[in-house]
């Protein structure tokens, strides 16, 4: 099982990168890390994962230590419709598990 | 957008009165999900299903029965509903069980028991 620990909250100025990050010091060598953000009550909706190698997508890069024990999800130009919670599930009994996350506030 | 659909989205129920929860894919994928979320908070799984009539309990199950007679639909009871059940919930689909699979949302159905 990984628990994951996320700051409960972060601000970011618009247009400004936004680093959100989490920690898995547990989490087991073949898990991969996966990103997910729910805006204003919607459903969860994918971000990006990785494994062990720095991701870029259209929405996000994400960076994770060489040992793996955490990892840094990157907005580059962090837009008012990026305030959203955050969550960098961790899993157990092998099914994921969503804790509280980060809410990002992007403020103009 | 992955193909899930919630129904009812609002429901306003009385204590005590049965309630069920459809949640509907059009993905044929073999896992789903059942979260409550609560204000403020994460999800909770509540029920998963990993095949027909193949279902299993998670973190929170008390006081909720689920079921999946065909892939396309996954159903969650509330047999008598009470206040604490006051959440949103959300169903999520997989294609697989295991944690490095990406799970997909519905747009959730915000349920009130008065």
């Amino acid at each position: 099982d990984a628990k994951t620990t996320q700051p409960p909250s972060m601000d970011c100025a618009e247009g400004r990168a936004a680093n959100l990050p989490c920690n898995h010091s547990t989490i087991s060598g073949n898990e991969y890390v996966y990103w997910y953000r729910q805006i204003h009550s919607q459903g969860p909706q994918y971000i990006i994962h990785g494994l062990k190698n720095n991701e870029t997508n259209e929405m996000a890069s994400l960076i994770i230590t060489e040992d793996r024990k955490s990892s840094t999800l990157i907005l580059p130009h962090a837009t008012l419709r990026d305030t959203a919670v955050y969550y960098c599930p961790g899993t157990n009994a092998g099914k994921s598990t969503f804790g509280d996350g980060t809410t990002l506030t992007v403020k103009p | 957008d992955a193909g899930i659909t919630q129904s009812p989205r609002h429901k306003v129920t009385e204590t005590g009165t049965p309630v069920t929860l459809r949640c509907h894919q059009t993905e044929n994928h073999r896992y789903m999900y059942w979260y409550r979320q609560d204000p403020g908070h994460g999800l909770r799984l509540i029920h998963y299903s990993y095949g027909v009539k193949d279902t299993d309990k998670g973190e929170v199950s008390d006081g909720y029965s689920v079921s999946r007679s065909k892939t396309e639909d996954f159903l969650l009871t509330l047999e008598s509903a009470t206040s604490s059940q006051t959440s949103v919930y959300f169903c999520a689909i997989s294609e697989s069980g295991h944690v490095n699979t990406e799970a997909f949302f519905g747009q959730g159905t915000r349920l009130t028991v008065v």
